[in-house]
């Protein structure tokens, strides 16, 4: 089947350190990569994208390579912030037959302390 | 350019009861997805409209459902309500869901509360 995997939160970093939370995905097809952001409180919010192996998404300093030789899209970014703290969702679409939905890992929390 | 609005935000209803959801999307979008997000199970895909047809259906009972109307706002409709539908759902619009590299824009959600 199609299966999203993040590594497991809490992530706690002190705000500048580096940033890597893991994500690999099993797919029948070849898959859009996604990676969301939720806020406390909020909806999700894109926070980048890749559509094809080799592709790099990147947005507000954060970055993360469609690697199709290792099913994976781990996100990274070089040096946190406070305002980064959120939960990261990584997320596969297929487009086949028909077949049009996100498909989320579980989700990692990442607390950013000053 | 408004986003995805979701009415209402917040709900409480009793065992038992039906609630309906709403979702506008954005202006121009023609696909509308919904979301059903818990701390157990995490985001999971109820459905998806386009140009008001059912595409594509999650695993969930019958007794979830949805519809979309002509302007492309979206509905979804919970009947006999029981604890476990409690949770955040989430409505996402786009473009054409048929383009590869199409983005979802998801509203705030609707957290229901079944007491």
């Amino acid at each position: 089947g199609n299966s999203v995997t993040q590594m497991e939160g809490p992530v706690t970093l002190s705000e500048e350190a580096f940033l890597t939370i893991n994500c690999t995905y099993t797919a029948t097809g070849y898959p859009s990569l996604f990676w969301y952001v939720q806020y406390p409180g909020e909806g999700l919010q894109l926070l980048l994208k890749a559509t094809k192996a080799d592709d790099k998404g990147s947005n507000k300093g954060f970055e993360a390579t469609y690697r199709k030789e290792t099913t994976s899209f781990h996100l990274e970014k070089g040096s946190v912030q406070v305002s980064d703290s959120a939960v990261y969702f990584c997320a596969l679409r297929l487009l086949s037959g028909g077949y049009n939905k996100l498909i989320f890992g579980a989700g990692t929390r990442l607390a950013v302390h000053p | 350019k408004a986003g995805v609005t979701q009415t209402p935000r917040y709900l409480i209803k009793t065992r038992g009861q039906q609630v309906t959801l709403s979702c506008s999307p954005i202006s121009g979008h023609r696909s509308v997805s919904w979301y059903q997000q818990t701390p157990g199970q995490g985001l999971q895909f109820l459905f998806e409209y386009f140009s008001e047809t059912q595409r594509n259906k999650g695993n969930f009972p019958g007794r979830f459902s949805g519809r979309q109307f002509s302007n492309s706002r979206s509905e979804m409709n919970v009947s006999t309500l029981e604890l476990g539908d409690s949770a955040l759902y989430l409505c996402a619009s786009s473009l054409d869901s048929g383009v590869r590299d199409t983005e979802a824009f998801f509203g705030q959600g609707t957290r229901l509360t079944v007491v």
